[in-house]
């Protein structure tokens, strides 16, 4: 998988808790994007980063943060988790815009 | 709003056959289009893209056939084979790097 990690692999939350997921590359790639798959709706891009501290929202990054102070991880959070937003979170990577992205192995999150 | 539409949502082809999935943007701006191959369990895998300087790139059994007037991509699967069952993914980004994906297609190659 490109030198991508994932973690957790998988996770049960309840309402109303705080999650953090978190993606680690060792490929120096400078962009990296989280995706929510979901059964009839693709891949949905969250919130992506085009640089240390440098990102910006995709199109269904409502209840989402993120964070990267290294080039190497980028943090998703859902400060309160919901029952929506159980899902499989993909993180991927690429060198620049444009270029092939290398997605991770997921994540399967459930919030009950 | 849909940017990229994804037809059929599953198809089945006997091996041998030919697999034909098809897409379809909006947005004028998306200049790298491709295809992504996911297996259960696993995260998608480029397989095959294309930029709207040419009309067909191939690779392989798999080949992209791309009409800039018509806003259309399509992915081709010759002489296909059990061990292309999955789920295959279209895409289209701009140079910003923001990819949209399609919805995605479930092939299953019965042999």
């Amino acid at each position: 998988d490109a030198g991508i990690t994932q973690s957790p692999r998988h996770k049960v939350t309840e309402t109303g808790t705080p999650v953090t997921l978190r993606c680690h590359q060792t490929e120096n790639h400078r962009y990296m994007y989280w995706y929510r798959q979901d059964p009839g709706h693709g891949l949905r891009l969250i919130h992506y980063s085009y640089g240390v501290k440098d990102t910006d929202k995709g199109e269904v990054s409502d209840g989402y943060s993120v964070s990267r102070s290294k080039t190497e991880d980028f943090l998703l959070t859902l400060e309160s988790a919901t029952s929506s937003q159980t899902s499989v979170y993909f993180c991927a990577i690429s060198g620049g815009p444009g270029d092939e992205q290398f997605f991770g192995p997921g994540t399967r999150l459930t919030v009950l | 709003q849909q940017q990229v539409k994804q037809s059929p949502q599953s198809l089945i082809v006997q091996k041998g056959g030919i697999s034909i999935i098809n897409c379809a943007y909006e947005n004028t701006a998306f200049d790298y289009f491709p295809w992504y191959q996911q297996f259960p369990g696993k995260g998608p895998a480029l397989l095959i893209a294309i930029r709207p300087d040419v009309s067909e790139k191939k690779e392989g059994r798999f080949t992209i056939s791309f009409n800039k007037s018509a806003k259309q991509f399509s992915l081709h699967i010759m002489d296909s084979q059990p061990g292309d069952s999955a789920t295959y993914f279209c895409a289209a980004s701009r140079n910003a790097g923001k990819s949209t994906f399609g919805d995605g297609t479930t092939l299953t190659v019965k042999p």
